[in-house]
């Protein structure tokens, strides 16, 4: 069975810091890594998809990279800034519908 | 993107009701809509897959009777509660996805439907 882990559940940086996010999981055979973001309350935002054949992918200050032979995607968010602040979850697709298994999140706090 | 709306966004009922969610897809075809729920500060658990015209995919200790899910046209799903009671209050969000044109792995999310069964 799939399990994704996201590690750490909670991080707290000052303004300006680069920040670092950390997804593994236990199945290699996956279609694609999905980062997303969720703010209180509401629903998701998509922030990167990567599929599976590809080592990264890039969309402004975020960049995700995924090593699927080791289990492990980091998405780095350069220069953060308080509208950062968020929960990021990560999430794999374990069949051609869609299904998304999704990790427990990291909750950011970016301070000015 | 696309952009999926559900309704209720906040719901409060007394145990023993039912209570509709509706999912739908503005301005795309939604071929397949999945149902998630979250407890605070824990992640999103598929409860199940819907087809259009088709009976839904239940993942496994969902109990389909009690969360009767409807996928009845192309942009509206509905998750059905029944008999609510105190435990079953969470975070509903649905996701639909398109298999005629947009690629499988795309889905859109809608905003989230906060149960309180009291």
């Amino acid at each position: 069975k799939q399990e994704v882990t996201q590690i750490p559940a909670a991080l707290s940086v000052p303004e300006g810091e680069n920040l670092v996010l950390n997804c593994s999981f236990t199945d290699s055979a996956i279609y694609n890594l999905q980062w997303f973001r969720q703010d209180p309350g509401k629903g998701l935002t998509s922030l990167l998809l990567i599929q599976s054949s590809q080592r990264e992918q890039t969309s402004g200050r975020l960049n995700a990279s995924l090593d699927k032979s080791s289990g492990r995607s980091t998405l780095y968010i350069a220069a953060s800034q308080p509208g950062d602040s968020a929960t990021y979850l990560c999430a794999v697709q374990t069949d051609s519908w869609g299904k998304l298994q999704f990790g427990a999140g990291t909750q950011v706090v970016v301070t000015p | 993107g696309a952009v999926v709306s559900q309704h209720p966004s906040r719901v409060i009922c007394k145990s023993g009701t039912s209570v509709k969610i509706e999912c739908r897809s503005l301005d795309f075809q939604a071929t397949t809509m999945f149902w998630y729920r979250q407890f605070p500060k824990q992640s999103l658990m598929l409860m199940a897959t819907s087809n259009e015209g088709s009976k839904a995919t239940y993942e496994q200790g969902v109990e389909k009777d009690k969360f009767l899910i409807n996928h009845a046209s192309l942009t509206l799903s509905t998750l059905t509660v029944t008999s609510a009671h105190p435990e079953d209050s969470s975070f509903y969000i649905c996701s639909a996805a398109s298999h005629r044109g947009i690629p499988r792995e795309t889905q859109y999310f809608g905003p989230g439907t906060r149960l309180l069964v009291l």
